[in-house]
């Protein structure tokens, strides 16, 4: 059962436009979702996060929007570097006594300069 | 360099045999999280420690076993090993032993196991 799940497998834009990755979840107990960026051959490195009680969360060129009603966050990137270049994860977390993520199976994100 | 350091990086060994995966976590943090990442998968969750102790557990297969000693390190041991066992495994810590913010878990860069 994917409780997480991020459709597009990829995503190409183009160096200065916006990058938009989508991220989906069924379970409605998820209070607090996170975006993790990956290099090959690096561990995830984390990114941005938004907590279920806000709509959008940014931090200078990341912005993640949280939609509770249809059970949808993305996250924009503007405007898009080739640097950003990565595979992204999308994870959600139960809250509780414990810290532990479900994550998306993740979205490679390429940017043409 | 996010602080939480894995070894080896690279594994190779044969099925049936048994490995040990350590990790350290970044200074401070008193969680360790274990997540296997099988190919053009997202990582799966295994295992929390929490100063100590176990705090939750994942899909985590009787064959493996994990613990967190005094000096906050862990170890992933993962024995009768099968060819599907292949995977990227991968350490994460953070201070708290929930989720949110500035709780944030830190991966290290992983450990490559394939079993032949």
């Amino acid at each position: 059962d994917q409780q997480v799940k991020q459709n597009s497998p990829s995503l190409s834009v183009q160096e200065g436009r916006i990058s938009i990755l989508n991220c989906d979840y069924t379970n409605s107990m998820f209070d607090y979702f996170l975006w993790y960026k990956k290099y090959p051959a690096e561990g995830p490195t984390f990114l941005i996060s938004i907590s279920s009680i806000k709509d959008k969360n940014e931090d200078g060129r990341f912005t993640v929007f949280l939609n509770k009603s249809a059970k949808h966050l993305s996250l924009h990137i503007v405007p898009s570097q080739p640097g950003d270049s990565a595979v992204y994860f999308c994870a959600a977390s139960g809250g509780g006594n414990t810290g532990k993520l479900i994550f998306g199976q993740g979205t490679t994100l390429q940017v043409k300069p | 360099d996010s602080g939480v350091t894995q070894t080896p990086k690279h594994l190779i060994t044969a099925t049936g045999q048994r490995v040990t995966l350590r990790c350290s976590p970044r200074s401070g943090d008193l969680s360790v999280y274990w997540y296997q990442q099988s190919l053009d998968q997202g990582l799966q969750f295994l295992i929390q420690y929490y100063n100590g102790e176990e705090r939750a557990k994942g899909n985590i297969l009787e064959r493996f076993s994990a613990q967190q000693f005094p000096d906050l390190h862990s170890e992933l041991n993962l024995s009768s090993l099968e060819l599907g066992d292949s995977a990227l495994y991968f350490c994460a810590s953070s201070v708290a032993h929930w989720a949110g913010a500035n709780t944030e878990a830190f991966f290290g860069q992983g450990t490559r196991l394939t079993v032949v």
